[in-house]
């Protein structure tokens, strides 16, 4: 199975300020099409998770644009140029290159 | 708009059985390149469990293999996964997801205790 590491686990941000995810995958995520099928889903608090970012980069219709991804290959990273008290929750990076799918272990973003 | 709504979750003994059902609306599920079930053990992170494929085949997690069944009822328009001889362990949120992983239902609650 595709091991995904998330880092860090714990993300406390001051409103106003940046911050950045890290995924890394065990094995290359392109998939025979050329595409890399890496997603980042936000979940917030009492809430089902939610897709912001597809295929490494492509962000979600009504996603704000200060939600960035980017990577390749194995080593992925998810951005927030400025956070703001809604982006509290726990992001996710998962793979769906490869099956069975999988899910890092989760970064909990806190306001400092 | 797609629309997923699960159903069918409880409280279950140790080796009991429980058959949770997954309504599609806004898109028919058979065309839909495949649907998930995901689940998620309280304060834990997600853990896929099963996948249908529009042309039926299907896919399990080892943790599960041989004691679920996903299938899909077509006129209903619904997903389906029958969980048989649960554990301790299967106590979660479940959710249906399509394969674009953009449509994620509210989930329904599996736990399973004496």
């Amino acid at each position: 199975d595709v091991v995904m590491t998330q880092s860090p686990v714990s993300l406390p941000v001051t409103l106003g300020q940046p911050a950045s995810i890290s995924c890394r995958s065990s094995q290359s995520l392109v998939y025979s099409d050329g595409n890399t099928y890496l997603n980042w889903l936000q979940q917030r608090p009492g809430q089902s998770p939610r897709r912001l970012i597809y295929e490494i980069s492509n962000r979600d219709s009504g996603v704000p644009d200060r939600f960035s991804g980017s990577g390749s290959g194995t080593d992925f990273t998810l951005k927030i140029s400025r956070v703001e008290a809604e982006d509290v929750g726990v992001y996710y990076c998962m793979q769906a290159t490869h099956w069975p799918i999988t899910f890092g272990q989760g970064t909990r973003l806190e306001i400092k | 708009e797609v629309e997923l709504v699960e159903s069918g979750g409880g409280l279950v003994q140790p080796g009991g059985s429980l058959r949770l059902s997954c309504a599609v609306s806004g898109i028919t599920v058979s065309s839909i390149n495949y649907v998930s079930w995901v689940r998620q053990a309280p304060g834990k992170g997600l853990e896929w469990v099963s996948v249908i494929y529009s042309g039926g085949g299907t896919k399990y997690a080892d943790s599960v293999k041989g004691r679920f069944t996903i299938s899909r009822d077509n006129p209903k328009n619904t997903l389906n996964l029958q969980m048989n001889s649960l554990r301790a362990e299967d106590t979660a949120v479940y959710h249906c997801v399509t394969s674009a992983w953009n449509d994620w239902g509210q989930g329904t609650l599996v736990t399973v205790s004496s």
